[in-house]
């Protein structure tokens, strides 16, 4: 079974520019996260989709920072404009669709997009 | 609300010597708790998980985790370090239903020497 796959793996760009991020996640999950881990910190949730639709977005910066998940399946994460303490790796996760009151379904993690901003 | 604290965010064991991660949390109702382990330049995997019953919990490469609740611990524990087991470990606790978002403590990078 393919993993989740993210582009690019390394990014550099300067302060104020653009980047975009992809993410295609395991066939068949319904949920995507996308994480920012700073250096020596834990991953930090963004973003939570479950199929088309956001689950949980209050720790995205939205005055800089989108995201959308069309037709349910890839994402895409956006940063306009960068800042330098934008500069982390994004990890993209999926499961499969939770329902109410089910239990936990694993995460997996794709191998991050790392960020250099200057 | 939940949150995560790892003692120690370097640990360096011999090759064969016990190996031990602390790992404390604060929530306030049941927690689902997890431990995940990064290598350099890949994403997390998860090692164990503790949701509700046993709370001696066997994960993966011989790892094991006790839910100690009067202590708010989940301690990761391995008899016998391996030259393959330096990572970066991350213990998570998150609510306890699919709704509630994991959160990830700061991370012990452990280090074997041979």
């Amino acid at each position: 079974e393919a993993g989740v796959a993210q582009s690019p793996r390394y990014k550099i760009i300067e302060k104020r520019q653009s980047v975009a991020f992809w993410c295609n996640p395991i066939s068949g999950h319904a949920t995507l996260y996308w994480y920012q881990q700073i250096l020596g910190q834990g991953p930090k949730l963004l973003i939570q989709f479950q199929n088309n639709g956001v689950v949980d977005d209050s720790q995205l910066p939205k005055d800089r920072f989108s995201a959308e998940r069309l037709k349910g399946v890839d994402s895409t994460l956006k940063i306009q404009p960068a800042k330098l303490e934008d500069s982390a790796v994004y990890l993209c996760a999926s499961s499969q669709e939770w329902l109410a009151g089910s239990s936990y379904n694993e995460q997996f993690f794709g191998p991050g997009t790392r960020l250099t901003v200057l | 609300a939940q949150s995560v604290t790892q003692l120690g965010s370097h640990v360096s064991v011999s090759e064969g010597a016990l190996v031990l991660l602390r790992c404390n949390y604060s929530s306030s109702v049941p927690p689902y708790l997890f431990w995940y382990v990064q290598y350099p330049n890949q994403g997390l995997q998860l090692l164990l998980k503790y949701t509700t019953g046993a709370t001696l919990v066997k994960g993966i490469n011989g790892f094991e985790a006790e839910f100690k609740k009067s202590e708010t611990s989940f301690h990761l524990t391995k008899p016998s370090a391996h030259m393959s087991d330096a990572a970066e470990y991350f213990c998570a606790v998150s609510g306890g239903t699919s709704y509630d978002k994991v959160i990830f403590g700061p991370g012990t990078s452990l280090s074997v020497i041979p």
